[in-house]
């Protein structure tokens, strides 16, 4: 089955400064890679996603990059404010696969932006 | 519009009781996942409804654990003669189709004492 690597566990940066998060993924027919958003005492929100038939997708401030050749993607946030603060996690998706619909996570991020 | 509702929002119950938990898809959404997530760590696929298809049951990790979903939109999640590390928070999510991320309920947050 998929096995999605997510790095690193915790990302302390200052407001302003950009944030980067990472992972792998190891089933090469995954082809859906949403973000999550997860704020204490919450379910996790979708923030951005991406399909495997572009490279790059941006939204304001974040924006994610699939590179399937290597089966990494990233999460860009520019301009950290403290209110980005809160557990990232990424996932991994066969949509076409047996597997469908059955999303793959990574162990998440913790995200500090310091005001 | 109304998101996914989860219910209860805690539950606390004795080890060898049964537990059921509730969600409310999305009107219209015909995809519905529950996850679980323990305390700081990632999400667990349990299981997967997709329409009149048969459940995607391959997350369950026993089976004292059972779910269903009536008439194609409420479902309840079942934990029979629960355990200690059943504790977890319980995370529903619907989404319109398959092959899409889904958005999550706020979660039943489970304790075994």
């Amino acid at each position: 089955g998929e096995n999605v690597e997510q790095h690193p566990s915790t990302l302390s940066v200052q407001e302003g400064d950009s944030a980067v998060i990472k992972c792998t993924y190891s089933d090469s027919a995954s082809n859906y890679f949403p973000w999550y958003k997860q704020e204490l005492g919450k379910g996790p929100q979708l923030i951005i996603d991406i399909r495997s038939n572009v490279g790059e997708k941006k939204d304001q401030r974040i924006a994610v990059t699939l590179n399937k050749t290597a089966k990494h993607f990233s999460l860009h946030i520019t301009e950290t404010q403290p209110e980005d603060s809160a557990v990232y996690f990424c996932a991994a998706l066969n949509a076409g696969g047996t597997s469908y619909g059955k999303l793959t996570f990574g162990q998440g991020t913790i995200l500090t932006v310091h005001p | 519009g109304a998101g996914v509702s989860q219910s209860p929002s805690n539950k606390v119950t004795e080890k060898g009781k049964d537990v059921e938990l509730r969600c409310d898809p999305i009107s219209g959404h015909t995809a519905l996942y529950w996850y679980r997530q323990s305390l700081g760590q990632g999400l667990e696929f349990l299981i997967y409804f997709q329409g009149n298809s048969a459940p995607d049951k391959s997350g369950l990790p026993s089976d004292r654990f059972s779910a269903e979903r009536t008439g194609g939109s409420v479902s309840t999640l079942t934990i029979q003669r629960t355990q200690q590390e059943d504790s977890a928070v319980y995370l529903c999510a619907s989404s319109p189709g398959a092959g899409a991320g889904g958005d999550f309920g706020a979660g039943t947050r489970l304790s075994v004492l």
